[in-house]
This record gives structure tokens, sequence and C-alpha cells, in this order.
């Protein structure tokens, strides 16, 4: 498997524009979870999916960003429309059958986000 | 609500010398305590976990509930070690990590 993977890596957007990034899963990881990773605030929870339901969005900063799970090996973030602010590092990560066993969750490469 | 705190962004030692990466929390239940490490150009991985009592590339990490601590140690830093780590906790309710700020370290030759 090659672990979980994220698009685009790099993404350069000016003010207004809408983002999408995007995240394929490990096969058979039911949780899927969207981190954000800053310098001030390091990383934080935005949403988290299982069995391709939301289940805990309150991380999620504002209507303009919006999470969806179409299925079990997809995943898009939105923000729309982008702000300066949002700039960051956004990483997708999975897990199967929650947490509690292992704690062990596993990180895509992240996309880093620039909006001017 | 439950809250990570890792107090130093940085840290820098010489190769060699002894490491403590502080964590603190604040949880109301039992809390899972963990370690993440994201070496430069890789992923964020597992580094640890209390549960375990695990001693990983030299590392260990012991919970002490009365200072709500979870600090990372290691007697003798490699240059290797250099990188950002992550302190967790796991909310069973949420079924969700929080992670504290992140402490970069790095071991100079």
């Amino acid at each position: 498997d090659a672990g979980v993977i994220q698009s685009p890596r790099h993404e350069v957007t000016e003010m207004g524009q809408e983002v999408t990034l995007r995240c394929k899963p490990i096969s058979g990881h039911d949780y899927l979870f969207w981190y954000r990773q800053t310098m001030m605030r390091g990383l934080e929870l935005l949403i988290y999916f299982n069995n391709n339901v939301p289940i805990d969005d309150s991380g999620m900063p504002e209507d303009r960003f919006s999470a969806k799970m179409p299925n079990a090996s997809f995943s898009t973030l939105k923000i729309q429309p982008s702000e300066p602010r949002d700039s960051a590092v956004y990483f997708c990560a999975s897990s199967s059958t929650g947490l509690g066993d292992t704690g062990e969750l596993f990180f895509g490469e992240g996309s880093r986000l620039t909006v001017l | 609500a439950q809250r990570v705190t890792q107090p130093e962004k940085l840290l820098s030692v010489f190769k060699g010398a002894p490491v403590e990466l502080k964590c603190n929390y604040s949880y109301s239940g039992s809390p899972e305590l963990f370690w993440y490490v994201q070496y430069s150009r890789q992923r964020l991985q597992l580094l640890l976990r209390h549960i375990s009592r695990e001693s990983i590339k030299g590392f260990t990490a012991d919970l002490n509930k009365g200072e709500t601590s979870f600090h990372l140690k290691k007697p003798f830093a490699q240059e290797e070690d250099s990188a950002m780590y992550y302190c967790a906790l796991l909310d069973t309710g949420r079924r969700a990590l929080t992670f504290g700020s992140g402490t970069r370290l790095q071991v100079q030759p």
C-alpha cells in the first residue's frame, strides 16, 4: 500500500479563490482525519469521518471550510473563498477501527497551501 | 476540554547530551498519550505510546498522572534525532487525537 495519498502537494492561490484538497486513505481504514499544521498552533484537528460519515467537525474554523467523503477511498477539503490566514500545511490521516488499540494514525505527506 | 501543552518550540542540544521534551496535558478521564515524530521530508509517524511502556530509538516516556505530564526522554541524543516532536492525547469520547503545538529538536554535532 502506498499509504495515505494527498494532492496537490503544493498549492499557491490568490485570496478569494476556491481551493480543493484531496485525500485517499489507506484501503480498509474506516477513520479519516483532516488536520491543519501551522507554526503558531501546531496540529489542529479540523474534522474526521467514520465509515464516510462526518463525526466531529467542531474544529472547522468557519463556514468557508467544508469537507466531504463520498466513498471509502476519497475525501476532499474545500476552502471557498480562501484567505491568506488559511496558509498552512493540511494533513490527511487514516486509521482502522478507531484509535483505542494503538493510537496510530497514518499520515499523508501533506498539502502545503499558500494564499496570496 | 482536553489540552496538550508543549512549552518549548525549539530545543537545541549537542550530540551525546540528554534530551527531555516536555509535554503536559489536561483531561478529565484516564489519559492515553502518545508521541509522534516528523523527520525532515518524512511523514508524521507514531514514535511511542505510554500504554506500551516501550523504548523506541532510545526514547522513553513515562506518564505522571500527579504532574499530568508525559515527557519524552533520551539519555544520549544523536544527530538523526533532529525532528519535530508532537505529544498527543486520545480523546476517547471523540475518538480523535489532540496534538500539542510541537517541539523542534535540533541535535548539533
